[in-house]
């Protein structure tokens, strides 16, 4: 099975201040179809969690232009340009390439 | 307004099975494969399986820690998803979520499952 790793798995940030969440896998996630199906997720306190971006860069409906996805391959990393409070919560990545599709071990994000 | 709601939840014994349903209600659900994913308490999320849609098949995918045990299966004339669980473990003890497509782009609020004698 692909691995999921990311880092760090806790991270205080200070409101307005830009954030970053490092993804990678123990495979490529480029498909054979020409996709990489690299999704994030946030998982706010005592919430559902809900999709932020799919196929590695993609924004679903919604979601704030701070949230942003890159990568390529096997490292992934999603940004937000500025924290706000709403932001808090725990962030997951999750590779749909290869099965089974797994999720990240998660990374909490709280304020400072 | 796409929505999925679970039900079913509850206390069961080592052993025994338990039922989960998923209503969808806001798209076509026979045009989506729909997912489970679970969440044991304090802990990350576990993709449980999922099943296509008739036009793909109508075939199921499991995670090995379920295969064998749970069946998901899906009526579409009632635009419900299920997931029926047998010979339960205590560490099946979980909020499951039902989801929509492999890539998860909706979901619903959870249903708790505990397992326990």
């Amino acid at each position: 099975d692909v691995v999921m790793t990311q880092s760090p798995l806790s991270l205080p940030v200070t409101l307005g201040q830009p954030a970053s969440i490092s993804c990678r896998s123990s495979q490529s996630l480029v498909h054979s179809d020409g996709n990489t199906y690299l999704n994030w997720f946030q998982q706010r306190p005592g919430q559902s969690p809900r999709r932020l971006i799919y196929k590695v860069s993609n924004r679903d409906s919604g979601v704030p232009d701070r949230f942003s996805g890159s990568g390529s391959g096997t490292d992934f990393t999603l940004k937000i340009s500025r924290v706000e409070a709403e932001d808090v919560g725990v962030y997951y990545c999750m590779q749909g390439t290869h099965w089974p599709s797994l999720f990240g071990p998660g990374t909490k994000v709280d304020i400072k | 307004e796409v929505q999925l709601v679970e039900s079913g939840g509850g206390l069961v014994q080592p052993g025994r099975s338990l039922r989960l349903s998923c209503t969808a209600s806001g798209f076509t659900f026979g045009d989506y494969a729909m997912s489970w994913v679970r969440q044991a308490p304090g802990k990350g999320l576990e993709w449980v399986g999922f099943i296509r849609s008739k036009a793909y098949g109508g075939t199921t995918e499991y995670a090995a820690s379920v295969k064998g045990r749970f069946t998901i299966s899906r009526d579409d004339s009632k635009s419900i998803a299920y997931l029926q669980m047998n010979s339960l473990k205590t560490e099946d003890t979980a909020v499951y979520y039902c989801t929509r497509r492999w890539s998860l782009d909706y979901w619903g609020q959870g249903t708790l499952v505990t397992v326990s004698s």
